[in-house]
């Protein structure tokens, strides 16, 4: 099993350039969330979905956008990228409540 | 609110003995979970270790145990034997409850676990 699939791993970003991250998971988890990690930080919560068709928003949620289409895939927007938003980012699912999260293996992000 | 506190940005064990992280939490739900993750130098996040609010007894998972004090609103992980491979990030985590919907997990900020030999 893949697990949680992020794509891409690595991305540099000119300020003002768009990009959107995947966030692929193959458990049929109705949960997925994502994640920003900054250093001394933890890590943030951005945006969540508790299933298809739903998104909601987190602890920082301005400067991106989310869709969950299908159940298997979550999408992180950048609209507009800034210098404020270099950071790891990791998507993460879960079955239900209570369980604990699989995560990916996080996309490293330089916005310069 | 919720919110989830780690007081030690570092720490030093030598191999083969046992290290306390420190983990406090403050949360207003009477239902309510615990976890721990490690974060090796990779960069990859794996589970260790979950606590249930209602659980009765201490989890334990191998090497790694939960000192879950429920009055003093702690949940400190205790790992026996330290090994080298132990050395990494450790995050402590609540379940959250963003907006009215639970499902959440808030992270502390981490302890740096360094394991000499």
């Amino acid at each position: 099993n893949a697990g949680v699939t992020q794509t891409p791993k690595f991305r540099v970003l000119k300020t003002g350039q768009s990009m959107t991250l995947l966030c692929a998971q193959d458990m049929n988890h109705e949960y997925m969330y994502w994640y920003r990690q900054d250093p001394g930080m933890g890590l943030r919560l951005i945006h969540y979905s508790v299933g298809e068709g739903t998104t909601a928003k987190g602890e920082v949620p301005d400067g991106y956008n989310v869709s969950r289409l299908k159940k298997q895939n979550f999408l992180l927007g950048l609209e507009s990228a800034a210098p404020s938003q270099t950071s790891v980012y990791f998507c993460a699912s879960r079955p239900l409540p209570r369980d604990g999260y699989t995560f990916g293996s996080g996309t490293r992000l330089t916005v310069v | 609110a919720q919110k989830i506190t780690q007081t030690q940005p570092g720490m030093f064990v030598q191999e083969k003995e046992a290290v306390t992280l420190d983990c406090t939490y403050d949360t207003s739900d009477p239902s309510y979970g615990l976890f721990w993750y490690k974060q090796p130098s990779s960069g990859e996040m794996i589970f260790l270790i979950y606590q249930g609010s209602y659980d009765q007894q201490n989890a334990t998972e191998g090497r790694y145990s939960l000192n879950f004090q429920k009055a003093r609103k702690s949940a400190n992980l205790v790992i026996s034997a330290s090994q080298l491979g132990d050395s990494a990030m450790y995050f402590c985590a609540l379940e959250g409850n963003y907006g009215g919907s639970q499902g959440n997990l808030i992270f502390g900020k981490g302890t740096k676990l360094s394991v000499k030999p």
